[in-house]
């Protein structure tokens, strides 16, 4: 069964450091989005690619966070510097668009611990 | 406008009770209403789903009802069992811009 491959899984870092994490969507998804999750509550749009474009990145924090998608498959979500308030999960998802069926596939997550 | 309201924020049931878990909605252009299970350490994963033009949707023990009028749906879980322990969270989406809106979560305690 196809997957959404996220890395790492987990990564412990110190405040004012970079950090990236990488996710692989399932092959010929178009949607891709970044999810934050803090312990506790639901998953918070960062950014929402279609193709290689964004769509909404509007609560992406611009000021250190950044993603791209240049080829439109794989994507990657940057840091720098990682605050103690980036401590949370981010969530890669992806999603079929055309026939569009509503349905998300998540991968595992990146946890992300900022010391 | 663009929030999904969830309730309750925990939930412990005896095995083989009924869990419900309850979602609300204000924005009309949301047509699709997916509830996704998450264990932890993983990602979400899609449990059940339903469009707002059926009233109920059943896939073994697991049923979506929708109340179109008054913006509300719900998670049955019947026969809960240990295994459904989870963080359950539902969510709605707009099929003209992609977009998800997730509730805050329910996290679910079957005891043995």
């Amino acid at each position: 069964e196809a997957e959404v491959a996220q890395s790492p899984r987990y990564k412990i870092t110190e405040k004012s450091q970079a950090v990236a994490f990488w996710c692989d969507p399932i092959s010929g998804h178009a949607t891709l989005y970044w999810y934050r999750q803090i312990l506790g509550q639901g998953p918070e749009l960062l950014v929402q690619f279609q193709d290689e474009s964004v769509v909404d990145d509007s609560q992406l924090p611009k000021d250190r966070f950044s993603a791209e998608r240049l080829k439109g498959v794989d994507s990657t979500l940057k840091i720098q510097p990682a605050e103690l308030g980036d401590s949370a999960m981010y969530l890669c998802a992806s999603s079929p668009s055309g026939g569009h069926t509503g349905e998300l596939f998540f991968g595992e997550g990146s946890r992300l611990t900022v010391l | 406008q663009q929030q999904v309201k969830q309730s309750p924020q925990s939930l412990i049931v005896q095995k083989g009770g009924i869990s419900i878990i309850n979602c609300a909605y204000e924005n009309t252009a949301f047509d699709y209403f997916p509830w996704y299970q998450q264990f932890p350490g993983k990602g979400p994963a899609l449990l059940i789903a339903i469009r707002p033009d059926v009233s109920e949707k059943k896939e073994g023990r697991f049923t979506i009802s929708f109340n179109k009028s008054a913006k509300q749906f719900s998670l049955h879980i019947m026969d809960s069992q240990p295994g459904d322990s989870a963080t359950y969270f539902c969510a709605a989406f707009t099929s003209g811009t992609y977009k998800y809106i997730f509730g805050t979560g329910t996290r679910l305690k079957v005891l043995a």
